[in-house]
């Protein structure tokens, strides 16, 4: 498996309150995503960086924001968490974006985050 | 990215092979075909993925018609872990995951 370590595992949180979940990975992979899993829509990309510093936005980057300062660290936070926000949260990463012969988005275990 | 459509379940006894249909007819020359699949409360999982060749891993087949417009995901041997919900989606540089079909491996 990729060395791909998504925390916390398990959130609750109250809304308005800030949340950053983090995503860490031991393969030195250039790209890094952060998606949500919702019944009925499927994985949907929120934001994706290809480099520190690097970040660019998802098709639902709404009320969420990311940093990397790191090659192996990625941070999704949520400025001020909203009950539509209570999903499952999925980080990957792959060598390159686009896709191809060697070019594979390997993903994390997930964060189940709950905004009350 | 070309659409694909796969059949929303299916059923297989384990220790047989597990055939996964997935059609895309608008499929363009340089989208590769790619499957992964999510078991319950994971992460989805690589599989396979291909071109134009047929390609084998030590999790499966995948084999692509010669037009390319249809492929189909090959399980050897189902075991009752290969219960999941397998996504075959077709691009050449972003991941879009539709609904799937939910593979349901029987005793």
């Amino acid at each position: 498996d990729a060395g791909i370590t998504q925390s916390p595992r398990h959130k609750v949180t109250e809304t308005g309150t800030p949340v950053t979940l983090r995503c860490h990975q031991t393969e030195n992979h250039r790209y890094m995503y952060w998606y949500r899993q919702d019944p009925g829509h499927g994985l949907r990309l929120i934001h994706y960086s290809y480099g520190v510093k690097d970040t660019d936005k998802g098709e639902v980057s709404d009320g969420y924001s990311v940093s990397r300062s790191k090659t192996e660290d990625f941070l999704l936070t949520l400025e001020s968490a909203t009950s539509s926000q209570t999903s499952v949260y999925f980080c990957a990463i792959s060598e390159s974006y686009r896709l191809g012969d060697k070019n594979i988005q390997y993903f994390g275990a997930g964060t189940r985050l709950s905004v009350l | 990215d070309a659409k694909t459509t796969q059949p929303t379940s299916m059923d297989c006894a384990e220790g047989r092979a597990a055939n996964l249909p997935c059609n895309h007819s608008t499929i363009s020359g340089n989208e590769y075909v790619y499957w992964y699949r999510q078991i319950h409360s994971q992460g989805p999982q690589y599989i396979i993925h291909g071109l134009k060749n047929n390609e084998t891993n030590e999790m499966a087949s995948l084999i692509i018609t010669e037009d390319r417009k249809s492929s189909t995901l090959i399980l050897p041997h189902a075991t009752l872990r290969d219960t999941a919900v397998y996504y075959c989606i077709v691009s050449n540089y972003k991941l879009t995951f539709g609904k799937g079909t939910l593979l349901t491996v029987n005793p």
